[in-house]
């Protein structure tokens, strides 16, 4: 089974700074999907950004990116001018599509953007 | 109107009592899924659903059970509510033809069990 770990609980920024937020996970997989989730005090499931193992090239979404490392099987986010806005709890995933595109998720890592 | 609904939003019950959580969606999307959401675990599924005659455990079904009622509607109940399932519940909804698309979320049935 594949687990997916967020080793920081917590993390603070100032405002329109950069911050980086950890994710790897554990596959003999070679085809998968990763996706960072962003949920906000409302409570909401909202999806940031994701990747395609396949591809070398890493995603980027307006101010967010990531740095995926198939071989070290990391999967970081980096968010840049960070802003009030983007204070929520953020969900690292994995998907295999042969399993139904079934998710399994990190712990997850509060975010607090500081203004 | 919301994608994905779930309801109720908030739900205060007692130990013992019989519990349904309701998921509806307009989406057209075959597949359906419950997780439940633990501070410190993340979400953790529960049960997923391929249409209305296929029904498969996730990795924490004990003490719950799910219903297809149509390709819309996928129900969670608990038959006899135990505190340690207070918890976040989440439906969510994908495509089978778009295996590389996220899953849609709904907006969580918060859940206490006194």
């Amino acid at each position: 089974a594949q687990t997916v770990t967020q080793s920081q609980p917590e993390m603070s920024v100032q405002e329109a700074e950069t911050v980086t937020l950890s994710c790897t996970y554990d596959t003999s997989e070679s085809n998968y999907y990763l996706f960072w989730y962003k949920q906000p005090p409302s409570r909401q499931m909202i999806l940031v950004i994701r990747q395609e193992a396949y591809k070398q090239q890493n995603a980027t979404e307006n101010r967010f990116s990531v740095n995926f490392q198939k071989a070290a099987k990391s999967f970081s986010l980096k968010i840049s001018d960070s802003q009030l806005g983007d204070t929520a709890m953020y969900f690292c995933a994995f998907m295999k599509p042969v399993e139904g595109s079934r998710l399994t998720f990190g712990e997850g890592t509060q975010l607090t953007v500081n203004p | 109107d919301a994608d994905v609904t779930q309801t109720p939003r908030n739900r205060i019950t007692k130990t013992g009592k019989r519990i349904m959580l309701e998921c509806s969606q307009t989406k057209g999307h075959d597949r359906m899924y419950w997780y439940r959401q633990d501070p410190g675990l993340g979400l953790r599924l529960i049960y997923y659903s391929f249409d209305v005659k296929d029904i498969n455990k996730g990795e924490i079904s004990d003490g719950y059970s799910v219903s297809r009622q149509a390709q819309a509607k996928f129900s969670l109940s608990l038959e006899s509510a135990i505190p340690n399932q207070t918890a976040l519940y989440f439906c969510a909804t994908s495509d089978t033809r778009t295996v590389n698309q996220p899953q849609h979320f709904g907006d969580g049935t918060r859940l206490s069990i006194l």
